[in-house]
């Protein structure tokens, strides 16, 4: 069984459009995340949630924004997208234990291309 | 400004010898640290966690150690496979920044028979 999945794959498309990608975890966990990996392998923390609140929200264009419907489900929507926004973006989810997170588990990720 | 860096270049090793990768880092308070495995096309996959006021810790033929003194971390594999070639990513998380996990550029590993 698949502990955190991710759709699609592969998302080719045009600059300009509106594209998501969504994320599921099936370890019952309370916190889940998403990065991004640039073309030099750098992976950044975009958005995190816990419980379906939003509790950390980097440096990240407004463009992207980031739901919870519910613990499990964390879907990363993308307007306008640019030539810059070509990576891969990985969910995680990791749970809380005495106030501070664990380890993290990621998803098998997302390429996004811009053209 | 902080930093957390890792060998940029590729360590090439011989089956059955060690690999010995290094994280150093600057202006971080790390609560934690966290080293792991990333295999072309898939996500990072957790390998181990050392605390700041742990100085070693072990998993199977993994070795990690922590000195916060140094602002360093080295991270071993022993008898080293041709399996174990991937790309090893350190990450941090800050005493002040719960959950954020700030993770190192990685070094690849290649592990010939």
């Amino acid at each position: 069984d698949t502990a955190v999945s991710q759709t699609p794959k592969y998302l080719v498309t045009q600059m300009g459009n509106d594209k998501s990608i969504k994320c599921e975890q099936n370890l019952g966990h309370d916190t889940m995340y998403w990065y991004k990996q640039d073309s030099k392998k750098f992976l950044k923390i975009m958005f995190s949630y816990n419980n379906k609140e939003l509790i950390i929200n980097e440096t990240v264009p407004n463009r992207f924004s980031p739901k919870s419907p519910d613990k499990a489900h964390l879907n990363l929507h993308i307007n306008s997208l640019e030539l810059g926004d070509s990576a891969v973006y990985f969910c995680a989810s990791s749970q809380e234990t005495g106030g501070r997170k664990n380890e993290q588990f990621f998803g098998p990720g997302t390429r996004l291309t811009v053209l | 400004s902080q930093k957390i860096e890792q060998n940029s270049e590729a360590l090439n090793i011989q089956e059955g010898k060690t690999a010995t990768l290094t994280c150093n880092y600057t202006n971080y308070s790390p609560a934690y640290l966290q080293w792991y495995r990333q295999d072309p096309g898939r996500g990072p996959v957790f390998l181990l966690l050392i605390r700041e006021n742990e100085k070693e810790k072990r998993k199977e033929r993994l070795k990690v150690t922590f000195d916060t003194t140094l602002k360093q971390s080295l991270f071993h594999i022993t008898a080293s496979q041709p399996a174990d070639s991937a790309t090893y990513l350190c990450a941090l998380e800050p005493t002040d920044s719960w959950g954020k996990l700030q993770f190192g550029a990685g070094t690849q590993v290649v592990v010939t028979p």
